[in-house]
């Protein structure tokens, strides 16, 4: 009975690269968000998607930052030309539909160093 | 906006203290309301959901619970143990939305 999935855990970039992270949703999921937690700060709402759609993102940064959540696959947050001021942590969370809608399971986290 | 207290910000009891966390919120259209405990280095792992239509919710020693009419929330845990050393945090989200806004935390230590 697998979580919720994030790999990588810890990402090591140098300034300029790119940074995919991806995130596979429990078994019965259909909900996507991604969080990002800055050193000794709350975490931070970025992205909520459904399949194929981006439903609210409105914590997401305008520049560099992209999510996706495609039909088959999981859901991939893509920061482009990384800085160091993008260096966190980056939750993905999942919620059911149904009775319990709204609550969130949380994956492990992908840890983003930026050099 | 929509902003999440939780006090205290870090908290020392020796083993055995019942305790209680808040959380309060500044609006109090809130649509579920949910506690997770957060480990070093790890993600969150949830303890308990309130939705809407509930007041309360119990797992084993912790309780908690929601007033909407004040915005405020309680985590209670009976017996404390050490195992419970963990940073506790609580979100909210309002009703129609699934964005929800996380407080940050309380950091407890259990001492043995």
């Amino acid at each position: 009975n697998a979580g919720v999935m994030q790999n990588p855990r810890h990402l090591v970039r140098r300034r300029g690269q790119e940074a995919r992270l991806r995130c596979s949703p429990m078994k019965g999921h259909s909900h996507v968000y991604w969080y990002r937690q800055l050193p000794e700060e709350g975490l931070k709402f970025m992205v909520y998607l459904q399949k194929e759609n981006i439903i609210d993102e409105s914590g997401m940064p305008k520049e560099r930052f992209s999510a996706e959540f495609p039909k088959e696959g999981p859901s991939i947050l893509r920061i482009q030309q990384v800085v160091r001021g993008d260096s966190a942590a980056y939750f993905c969370a999942s919620s059911p539909i149904g009775q319990r809608a709204g609550e969130l399971f949380f994956g492990e986290g992908s840890r983003l160093t930026v050099l | 906006k929509q902003e999440v207290t939780q006090i205290p910000a870090a908290l020392s009891v020796p083993e055995g203290e019942n305790l209680v966390l808040n959380c309060s919120f500044t609006d109090s259209a809130i649509y579920n309301l949910q506690w997770f405990r957060q480990d070093p280095g790890k993600g969150l792992t949830s303890l308990l959901l309130i939705q809407s239509s509930q007041r309360e919710q119990t797992s084993g020693r912790l309780n908690a619970s929601l007033d909407k009419s004040s915005g405020r929330s309680t985590l209670y845990i009976a017996a404390s143990q050490p195992g419970d050393s963990a940073t506790y945090l609580c979100a909210g989200g309002r009703t129609g939305t699934y964005k929800y806004i996380f407080g940050t935390g309380t950091r407890l230590k259990v001492l043995a």
